[in-house]
């Protein structure tokens, strides 16, 4: 199946460092989501996009729906420890009452140093 | 409390031993997924389910089946667990205009 093409694989940052991480695909996607996968947890939804060009914050985190509809990013301003997991992207061809297909990312692991 | 509930939460098990993860969820949603994390690869989805009795293939379904029989469960079905079946798996749930709530996983090893 489709997959979402998303970088970095993996990031080290320092405590209060700004991050970013994105997501590109060859398709057009009228849904983005990005999740965050704590260890031993499924997956939480952190923002969802439904426009293209959309950008939506959720207290440190902000995300954007590329204007082409094939990509996204995700920016965490002044992380924190607790910060740390995988974050995956996810895209969504139909519309939100198409049910349930999403496809995902690869994930972004995060490791936040005090 | 709003949850999706999986079971076991760990299994090791043997080829060719049929198993089912069971998943149920309190929140009357119409849909429900199954997934499997592979490092490398992210979730792929396996099959899901818009409805009681409404079921389809998701990206990698072989090996697999499902059924609902109830708006609440979708138990996962291994009638014969092969090794490249070891995966950690995910069930998760959404109304028809909602997004993804995930279990909290099975991580099944087959020997």
């Amino acid at each position: 199946g489709q997959q979402l093409n998303q970088s970095p694989q993996s990031m080290f940052i320092q405590e209060g460092e700004d991050v970013s991480m994105n997501c590109t695909s060859s398709s057009i996607f009228n849904t983005w989501l990005w999740y965050k996968q704590d260890p031993g947890e499924g997956p939480v939804l952190l923002i969802a996009l439904y426009k293209a060009g959309e950008l939506t914050s959720n207290g440190r985190l902000t995300a954007q729906f590329g204007i082409t509809r094939k990509d996204s990013f995700l920016n965490i301003s002044a992380s924190i420890p607790s910060d740390v997991g995988i974050y995956f992207c996810a895209g969504r061809r139909g519309r939100e009452t198409s049910g349930s297909r999403l496809t995902f990312g690869e994930g972004t692991q995060l490791t936040v140093n005090p | 409390e709003a949850q999706v509930t999986q079971n076991p939460r760990y299994l090791i098990t043997v080829t060719g031993k049929k198993l089912t993860v069971t998943c149920s969820q309190n929140m009357n949603h119409e849909y429900m997924s199954w997934y499997r994390q592979d490092p490398g690869l992210g979730l792929r989805q396996i099959y899901y389910s818009m409805n009681v009795e409404v079921t389809d293939k998701g990206d990698v379904p072989e090996g697999y089946k499902v059924s609902r029989k109830e708006k609440r469960n979708f138990p996962l079905i291994l009638e014969s667990p092969s090794p490249n079946q070891t995966s950690l798996y995910f069930c998760a749930s959404s109304l028809a205009r909602g997004e993804q709530f995930f279990g909290p996983g099975t991580r099944l090893t087959v020997l």
